[in-house]
């Protein structure tokens, strides 16, 4: 049982717009920055968004983060074969004192 | 070119001893703290800890405090993860990443799988 709650399988078509929401609480998404994970198995996971909503050098402007309260979203726009992937979302535990990551969302593009 | 290259699979029998390893390059090594991940067989990811290549400052997981030892060596560059008993349920792969900032993990290394059996 994960800290953080996703759903466990995402899907959409080719252009479609789809977002993967992560929920938490005060001691995690409610006090501390999120940032979301790519991870394709096999390969090296790959930051996609950090603190929140700033996406990384490198990575498509299609990805975008929100946070809002204890819980935290990732909408991927025009979906694209190769955003087929296992998405995390992770904020540090004031709690725990520990980094808690979401048990991911497979997306699946159809 | 920035990167994280970790040492290769390892399979081992329980009560073996194991250390892998983690080498950054094209970036200040001891600038950046370096993080641990594990994925167990199918699973998702849990964070084990951080270490400072600097001066090798630790902060564990409160779960893992006690199962696995982090270290790092600033001269080569390279940090490393050990167990000094191995149980089964260590299996799995084992992702080091640099630490950006606060808690982002920027650059991460292609995995080590450690198979206990």
């Amino acid at each position: 049982q994960s800290v953080l709650t996703q759903p466990p399988s995402a899907s959409g078509t080719p252009g479609q717009r789809v977002a993967i929401s992560c929920s938490g609480g005060s001691s995690n998404i409610g006090s501390n920055t999120v940032n979301w994970y790519q991870h394709l198995p096999g390969t090296a996971p790959q930051l996609v968004i950090s603190t929140n909503d700033k996406r990384p050098s490198g990575v498509s402007d299609r990805f975008s983060g929100s946070k809002s309260g204890t819980s935290a979203s990732l909408a991927i726009s025009w979906l694209q074969s190769e955003d087929e992937a296992d998405y995390y979302c992770a904020a540090w535990d004031d709690s725990l004192n520990a980094v808690v990551f979401g048990g991911g969302t497979k997306l699946t593009v159809l | 070119e920035l990167q994280v290259v970790q040492s290769g699979a390892q399979v081992k029998k329980p009560g073996e001893s194991l250390k892998i390893s983690c080498k950054g390059s094209g970036y200040s090594f001891t600038s950046y703290w370096i993080g641990w991940v594990r994925q167990m067989p199918g699973r998702g990811l849990e964070y084990l800890g951080i270490i400072n290549p600097a001066d090798s400052n630790t902060i564990y997981s409160p779960s893992f405090q006690g199962q696995v030892t982090m270290s790092a060596d600033r001269s080569i560059n390279t940090a490393y993860l050990q167990w000094s008993s191995l149980k089964a349920s260590d299996s799995g792969i084992f992702y080091c990443a640099r630490i950006l900032e606060a808690t982002i993990m920027d650059v991460w290394g292609q995995g080590t799988t450690v198979t206990v059996s």
